[in-house]
């Protein structure tokens, strides 16, 4: 059964850079036609995409992030990961990381999500 | 950016009753690319519905969704005590994914 888990500092400072881990157990990260997805939640609040990697290292954002995510494989750990730069209070939320095949499909598995908060 | 609306933002039900979940499109959604989830408080949404009308698996049949175009619904029947829950649509579209405000279905 494959399972997902977050990793990574639950705190930030301002300005910093916020990197998440997903390792993914029971399965492989290079296995075809996932789209291996970071997804986040202010508390109390709903669901914002972040972005998605696919077809072995392609990527595609939110746009309102304005270049400051990264996503990316690490297939020697089974891990995606997520990077993203000069965070503010803004970005405090619960972090997930989750896989679809794509569009025809939901995000049939979740991680558990991982709270960041950042603050100084 | 297509945005979706969820409505209304919370739903008082008792058990045994039918919840009607509204989601509608700022534009036209290819209804194979609409999705339902729900949350429950501490944890990960959970997949119900893709395709707009294809349960996921292990969903029990209760759940139903339906709609094309710009207009998309979520029914529940017979509300059981686990149902209570927010509900959040998604789309995808060209960029990206999108979700919904959320619904929250709460035991009157």
């Amino acid at each position: 059964q494959v399972q997902l888990q977050e990793s990574g500092p639950g705190l930030v400072k301002p300005s910093q850079t916020l990197s998440l881990s997903c390792t993914v157990s029971g399965g492989s990260v290079t296995s075809s036609g996932y789209y291996w997805t970071w997804i986040r939640q202010h508390p109390g609040k709903g669901l914002e995409w972040i972005g998605y990697i696919y077809d072995s290292g392609r990527t595609y954002y939110k746009s309102s992030l304005n270049s400051r995510a990264t996503i990316s494989v690490d297939t020697s750990k089974n891990q995606f990961s997520l990077r993203l730069r000069a965070v503010s209070a803004a970005d405090t939320a619960f972090y997930y990381c989750a896989r679809t095949k794509g569009p025809l499909y939901g995000l049939d598995l979740w991680g558990r999500g991982i709270l960041v908060t950042v603050s100084s | 950016e297509i945005v979706l609306t969820q409505s209304p933002g919370t739903l008082s039900l008792s058990p045994g009753e039918t919840a009607t979940l509204s989601c509608r499109a700022s534009q036209s959604v290819s209804s194979n690319y609409l999705v339902w989830y729900q949350q429950k408080p501490g944890q990960a949404p959970r997949l119900l519905i893709y395709g707009a009308s294809n349960r996921a698996t292990g969903i029990p049949d209760r759940f139903r969704g339906s709609g094309s175009g710009t207009d998309f619904s979520l029914t529940i029947s017979r509300l059981e005590p686990e149902d209570f829950a927010v509900y959040y649509c998604q789309q995808y579209g060209n960029p990206g994914i999108t979700f919904g405000g959320g619904t929250k279905v709460e035991i009157k």
